[in-house]
């Protein structure tokens, strides 16, 4: 079974400054990536999301993150933060035999004007 | 463009009734999923629909546990028999079909069992 591992819990950024949120998953057949986010109050929406072709995904609000099938990672970054990206911020995989989406335990992130 | 809903937003119950979530997928989706979420954690799957069939449970879904879609439209999740380890958010989402679709989520039923 697939497991999904977010080591940063809690991340607490200037505005402006450069983030880059880890997640790594194992599992070893195809997957597909997706990280997803959750702002106060709203439900959770996806940023964006790898299946194939281009490993450098690019999804909304100036985010992106990278998929290294070597280090069975797909971290998501974003060069600049703004106060409005605090989040919390959500990594998640499923096969392409199973849908279900298995996420990773979150990170919170807050940006400080 | 209609997401996902959620009825109701918010339940208290006490331990040992039954409630019922109902769920109302976007309109052209065929796949309806659950998860719960608790405080501190990411979702975790319950149980998913391909259009009124049932095609996965969780080991996590007990036997209280149960869901239908009816018509392959809207679904319900109820739960006999509250425990106070159910307290949880019952989140929703549905897609258009394979694994690399995207799942549009719902507000969610936050459950609390007193």
């Amino acid at each position: 079974a697939q497991s999904v591992s977010q080591h940063n819990h809690h991340v607490i950024l200037s505005e402006a400054a450069s983030l880059e949120l880890g997640c790594n998953y194992s599992y070893g057949g195809t997957v597909n990536l997706f990280w997803y986010v959750q702002y106060p109050g709203q439900h959770l929406q996806l940023l964006l999301k790898y299946f194939s072709g281009d490993p450098l995904v690019k999804g909304i609000k100036g985010f992106e993150a990278e998929f290294i099938k070597s280090k069975f990672s797909f971290n998501l970054r974003k060069p600049s933060v703004q106060w409005s990206d605090t989040a919390e911020y959500f990594c998640a995989v499923n096969t392409g035999t199973a849908s279900k989406l298995t996420f990773g335990t979150g990170t919170r992130l807050q940006v400080t004007l | 463009d209609t997401g996902v809903s959620q009825d109701p937003r918010h339940k208290i119950t006490k331990r040992g009734q039954n409630v019922t979530f109902r769920c109302d997928p976007i309109s052209e989706h065929n796949r309806l999923y659950w998860y719960r979420q608790t405080l501190g954690q990411g979702p975790e799957f319950l149980t998913y629909f391909q259009n009124e069939a049932q095609l996965e449970k969780s080991r996590l879904l007990s036997d209280r546990f149960s869901a239908e879609r009816p018509k392959g439209s809207f679904s319900t999740l109820e739960i006999q028999r509250t425990e106070q380890g159910d307290s949880a958010m019952y989140l929703c989402a549905s897609s258009q079909g394979p694994s690399r679709e995207t799942q549009y989520f719902g507000p969610g039923t936050r459950l609390l069992v007193l």
